[in-house]
């Protein structure tokens, strides 16, 4: 059974500064993997899609990387801004039917 | 373009009592989810539809039931509800799977209170 573990549970960090943010999954035979924000009372917001053949994608401030063999993968968020303050979700698929594992989730928090 | 709607928002429903959530989505989308999000052991899905008129189990099924009439639909029914059903539940959708159009996309939840 996949299990996932994100590691801060919680950060909190001046506006400004970049930062990573960890996930690490047990099975490594994934066939991608998304990153999430939510909002808190909110819904999930997609923020990345990694595809197991992929090492790095990236959308605007954020890069996601993945070493799929280790079984890790980063979400790197570069010039932190206060509205990117929220839980941060990381999801490894495991195939068969679009199946995603959630990890619990990093809870940041930028300060101005 | 709506995406993904959810009803309702909130309902605080009698135990024994029969519910159902309802899950939309005008994407198009092939694959739809059920999942429960409670405090400390994340999101863990209930449910799944590949396509219309399948449907398969997922991690926490007992106690729920899925129909999938049509691409849009995908309703939660609850026969027969008890506390530890307390969550909040969100529904999601995605192309389908396999063929590179896994990003799987959320709606903005039903919170449930069973009393």
């Amino acid at each position: 059974k996949q299990e996932v573990t994100q590691i801060p549970a919680a950060l909190s960090v001046p506006e400004g500064e970049n930062l990573v943010l960890n996930c690490s999954f047990t099975d490594s035979a994934i066939y991608n993997l998304q990153w999430f924000r939510q909002d808190p009372g909110k819904g999930l917001t997609s923020l990345l899609l990694i595809q197991s053949s992929q090492r790095e994608q990236t959308s605007g401030r954020l890069n996601a990387s993945l070493d799929k063999s280790s079984g890790r993968s980063t979400l790197y968020i570069a010039a932190s801004q206060p509205g990117d303050s929220a839980t941060y979700l990381c999801a490894p698929n495991g195939g068969g039917g679009n199946k995603l594992t959630f990890g619990t989730g990093t809870q940041l928090k930028v300060e101005l | 373009i709506a995406g993904i709607t959810q009803a309702p928002t909130s309902q605080i429903l009698a135990a024994g009592r029969r519910m159902t959530l309802r899950c939309t989505q005008d994407m198009r989308h092939n694959a739809m989810y059920w999942y429960r999000q409670d405090l400390g052991l994340g999101l863990r899905l209930i449910h799944y539809s590949n396509t219309a008129g399948t449907t398969g189990k997922g991690e926490v099924p007992d106690g729920y039931s899925v129909s999938r009439a049509n691409t849009d639909d995908f309703p939660l029914t609850l026969a027969s509800a008890v506390p530890s059903q307390t969550s909040v539940y969100f529904c999601a959708s995605s192309g389908t799977p396999g063929q590179g159009r896994d990003e799987q996309f959320f709606g903005p939840g039903t919170r449930l209170t069973v009393l």
